[in-house]
């Protein structure tokens, strides 16, 4: 069974401040999501990143998938109080006819005003 | 457009009780997928339907199930609750179907059903 395991759990900062969560795993996916989720809503989409190495930025979100596509990072630059939320990745297995998505556990993020 | 919705939104049961939640997905989408999410196990993956047919299906007890219509509404069913099955519910949907061959397709997940069990 592949797993995700993310890093840091729970994550408090001041709002200006810069954070990188991270998202590993011993197995290879073939693709790999971060989503976003907000207290009462389901998660929502930021990022698909596919290639090893490849780097995505989405605002002040840099997303980077690991050369051997078994690990990611989420960099927030001068994080806003609008980034608090439970940040989530989600691999797509590698092998299979039914490649599933594996889930990690989340970073839960507070940025103080 | 408008959404993926569920209803209901809050729902309270007592064990031994049985449950429907129901999921409207985006027009046009075919594919539903149903997740159960808790603080200790996170996104657990329950079934996927596309046309109505069960396309991939989760390690969960025979105690869920689900069904999709012609219309791709979804509905999924927990017999006999058990107080380990309070969660929030979580349903997607994708224009194509999100397990099998293709590499990455986008899900839109709805607000979920927060179910405790009594």
């Amino acid at each position: 069974t592949q797993l995700l395991e993310q890093s840091p759990q729970f994550l408090s900062i001041q709002e200006g401040e810069n954070l990188t969560v991270y998202c590993n795993s011993s197995s290879v996916f073939s693709s790999l999501q971060w989503y976003r989720q907000e207290p009462g809503e389901g998660p929502v989409l930021l990022v698909t990143v596919v290639t090893g190495g490849e780097v995505k930025k989405l605002k002040r979100l840099t997303f980077q998938f690991g050369d051997a596509r078994k690990d990611s990072s989420l960099h927030i630059t001068a994080a806003q109080p609008g980034d608090t939320g439970l940040y989530l990745c989600a691999g797509r297995e590698n092998a299979g006819n039914n490649r599933k998505l594996i889930w990690g556990l989340g970073t839960s993020l507070a940025v103080n005003p | 457009k408008a959404g993926v919705t569920q209803t209901p939104r809050y729902l309270i049961k007592t064990r031994g009780q049985q449950v429907t939640l129901s999921c409207s997905p985006i027009s046009g989408h075919r594919s539903v997928s149903w997740y159960q999410q808790t603080p200790g196990q996170g996104l657990q993956f329950l079934f996927e339907y596309f046309s109505e047919t069960q396309r991939n299906k989760g390690n969960f007890p025979g105690r869920f199930s689900g069904r999709q219509f012609s219309n791709s509404r979804s509905e999924m069913n927990v017999s006999t609750l058990e107080l380990g099955d309070s969660a929030l519910y979580l349903c997607a949907s994708s224009s194509l179907p999100t397990s099998g061959g293709a590499v990455y397709n986008e899900q839109f997940f709805g607000p979920g059903t927060r179910l405790t069990v009594l």
